[in-house]
């Protein structure tokens, strides 16, 4: 089932440093592309949508898509210690499709 | 706002006998609804999508002779786990999907099981 496939499994990064993940879908369809974080114990929470190519930017988080290379990247600037969490990438077809989940990155960010 | 929830919020069952668990949409109208397992080591898997007056769409490794989905309306959806066994552990999350905001998935806290 695994259509998403993330990198890297872990990450750690110090406080106020910049975390990147990647995600690319093996399926050359995918036009939609979710990231989600997931704290311990908690279900996952949308942070970003990102549907067009180019660059997306909330405050701290940035996400990028190559449609051509069907690769997304989040990246997450001044990281603080409550970013720490599971990072989930999930891609769809279209915007009323399943919509598949990679096995995450865990970021741990260190004070 | 839209809130999704979810009962039972964990459950422990006998291996080999069932349990059902719920799905409500609060505050949207959810078109479709989605239910995951996220295991213990955390590979989150897509079981089947459901939409409200279509055919319920299992993916593979998932049946409905195992995992039987109800959805009646766009607020309430119930899936349940059938002869369950030790693979069958994990977290339920069950994502709504929102009509009007369709790059929207909610999840709700999900259904922990654990089976003995």
């Amino acid at each position: 089932q695994q259509k998403v496939q993330q990198s890297p499994e872990s990450l750690i990064v110090p406080e106020g440093g910049m975390a990147s993940l990647n995600c690319t879908s093996s399926d050359r369809n995918v036009d939609y592309f979710w990231w989600y974080r997931q704290h311990s114990g908690k279900s996952p929470k949308m942070l970003m949508s990102i549907f067009s190519n180019g660059e997306k930017e909330e405050g701290r988080f940035t996400v990028h898509l190559n449609k051509a290379s069907l690769h997304t990247s989040l990246h997450i600037r001044d990281s603080q210690p409550s970013d720490s969490a599971l990072y989930l990438c999930a891609a769809s077809r279209n915007s009323n499709n399943r919509i598949f989940f990679g096995d995450g990155t865990q970021l741990v960010v260190k004070p | 706002g839209a809130l999704v929830y979810q009962y039972p919020r964990r459950t422990i069952c006998k291996s080999g006998t069932s349990m059902r668990m719920e799905c409500q949409a609060v505050g949207f109208q959810a078109t479709s609804v989605a239910w995951y397992r996220q295991s213990p080591q955390k590979t989150f898997e897509l079981i089947a999508l459901s939409t409200v007056n279509s055919a319920i769409k299992y993916e593979q490794n998932f049946t409905q002779e195992k995992f039987p989905i109800s959805h009646p309306n766009l607020s309430f959806s119930s899936m349940t786990v059938l002869n369950a066994y030790l693979e069958d552990r994990g977290l339920y999350l069950c994502g709504a999907r929102d009509r009007d905001r369709a790059d929207t998935q909610y999840f709700g806290p999900g259904t922990r099981l654990l089976v003995l």
